[in-house]
């Protein structure tokens, strides 16, 4: 399937500092999907992304897809301790594909 | 509703047993999916299913035998596990249309291979 790579793999803040992660790709992507996994908890999707450039917002949450489709980011604004969790982008293999191949994901802890 | 559901919650089995995992959703979705996810590793595809018929199998050893019976549910049947299985099962839905649409996942079946 189509590979993705997520960085950081970790990130430690403070309750109220920002918050990034990335993916990227060395091929042209069709789409990018991003899920949250809180701690014991199962993925869920916050948010697909499919036009170059797209921008898309959720409260404190932003979402980015690169002009060249090839890489993606999420920015959360002010973190919060509800934030805490592992952030997974997942993305297919082509259009039209059902094979879903996730990044390693981005394990946030907040300070409080 | 917009839950899928996951039986059991937890299984610990002998590598002699047989098991089955069962999920459901009754959300009207086409396309149903296993992933095996490890501790601290993503989920990993094994199974796709589309309107009941198996439409990807990532390579998945015989050992998991996976069953739609109908639109709703959707079985993985467990038989020899090796203690290297042990991991979160879960089972997710989308809708099937053109190209993938956001996928609903349960909450998983814990799994233990002694």
């Amino acid at each position: 399937g189509q590979q993705v790579m997520q960085i950081p793999q970790y990130q430690h803040v403070q309750e109220g500092e920002d918050f990034t992660t990335y993916c990227n790709s060395s091929t042209t992507l069709s789409n990018i999907q991003w899920y949250k996994q809180r701690p014991g908890g199962h993925p869920v999707f916050l948010i697909q992304l499919v036009k170059s450039g797209e921008v898309k917002k959720q409260k404190r949450l932003t979402f980015q897809f690169g002009e060249a489709k090839k890489n993606s980011s999420l920015h959360i604004t002010a973190t919060q301790t509800t934030d805490v969790g592992t952030y997974f982008c997942a993305v297919t293999s082509g259009a039209g594909s059902y094979q879903l191949t996730f990044g390693k994901g981005t394990k946030l802890s907040v300070i409080p | 509703d917009t839950e899928v559901t996951q039986t059991p919650k937890h299984l610990v089995m002998g590598m002699t047993n047989k098991k089955s995992l069962k999920c459901e959703q009754h959300m009207g979705h086409r396309a149903m999916y296993w992933y095996k996810q490890k501790a601290k590793k993503p989920p990993e595809l094994m199974f796709v299913y589309s309107y009941e018929k198996l439409s990807i199998n990532e390579s998945v050893p015989s050992r998991f035998s996976p069953e739609c019976p109908n639109s709703s549910l959707l079985n993985l049947h467990l038989h020899a596990l090796q203690p290297e299985d042990s991991a979160l099962y879960l089972c997710a839905s989308s809708y099937w249309g053109v190209g993938i649409d956001e996928q609903f996942f349960g909450p998983g079946t814990r799994l233990t291979v002694l």
